[in-house]
């Protein structure tokens, strides 16, 4: 079976600082990656993806993330964060022979201080 | 183009009571996906369906169950409703099984509690 884990439940950052949202998954096939977000009150929202090809993946809103086959790692990461980015951020898995069944991390919550 | 739209947007139960939550699908998607979200936690796979037929189903009782209907709107029921049942009810559409997609739309979900 697949796991999630995001290491942090909390993220507080300044306005403009660099921010990392991290992400372990363990799975004994191959897997797909996925960040997505989530803004108060709203459903999820799709910020990028990994299926095959390059390990390093950019996304929406000026996020991308690194998918680490050896460190069954996919880290969420923005060079420089605005107040809007305040939300809750999910990682989440599904294995390549499961149709689209995803399995989400627990979540990080950004707060974006000015 | 029309998004996934859910009904109720919240609603309040009681124990034992049963309730069915409403989902649109995404326009040209046939597959339909409910997720359960806690507070505070990440959300869990449901179940899905795919061209009116169960294909997959997380660890939920039998008394979760659902349905998809020809135009690929689909309902989620629950049966003797539980205070754990608390939580956000989200409906996700796609396009197909065969070779992931990699994309859900996922609506804004139905609140539900139990008290």
């Amino acid at each position: 079976a697949q796991s999630v884990t995001q290491l942090d439940s909390q993220v507080p950052v300044f306005e403009e600082a660099p921010v990392e949202l991290r992400c372990n998954y363990s799975s004994s096939v191959s897997v797909y990656l996925f960040w997505y977000v989530q803004y108060p009150n709203q459903g999820l929202q799709l910020l990028l993806k990994y299926l095959s090809g390059s390990t390093l993946v950019k996304g929406i809103n000026g996020f991308e993330a690194e998918f680490n086959k050896s460190q069954t790692s996919f880290h969420l990461r923005k060079p420089s964060v605005h107040i809007s980015d305040t939300a809750e951020y999910f990682c989440a898995v599904s294995e390549e022979a499961a149709g689209n069944k995803l399995t989400f991390g627990g979540g990080t919550r950004v707060l974006v201080k000015p | 183009e029309t998004g996934v739209t859910q009904s109720p947007t919240h609603l309040i139960k009681t124990r034992g009571q049963q309730v069915t939550l409403r989902c649109s699908s995404q326009s040209g998607h046939n597959t339909v996906s409910w997720y359960q979200q806690a507070l505070g936690q990440g959300p869990q796979f449901i179940f899905q369906y795919y061209r009116e037929e169960e294909n997959g189903r997380g660890n939920f009782p039998p008394r979760f169950s659902g349905l998809q209907f020809p135009n690929y709107s689909s309902e989620l029921n629950v049966n003797a409703l539980e205070l754990d049942d608390s939580a956000l009810y989200l409906c996700a559409s796609s396009m197909g099984l065969a070779g992931y997609t990699g994309e859900l739309f996922f609506g804004e979900g139905s609140r539900l509690t139990v008290l």
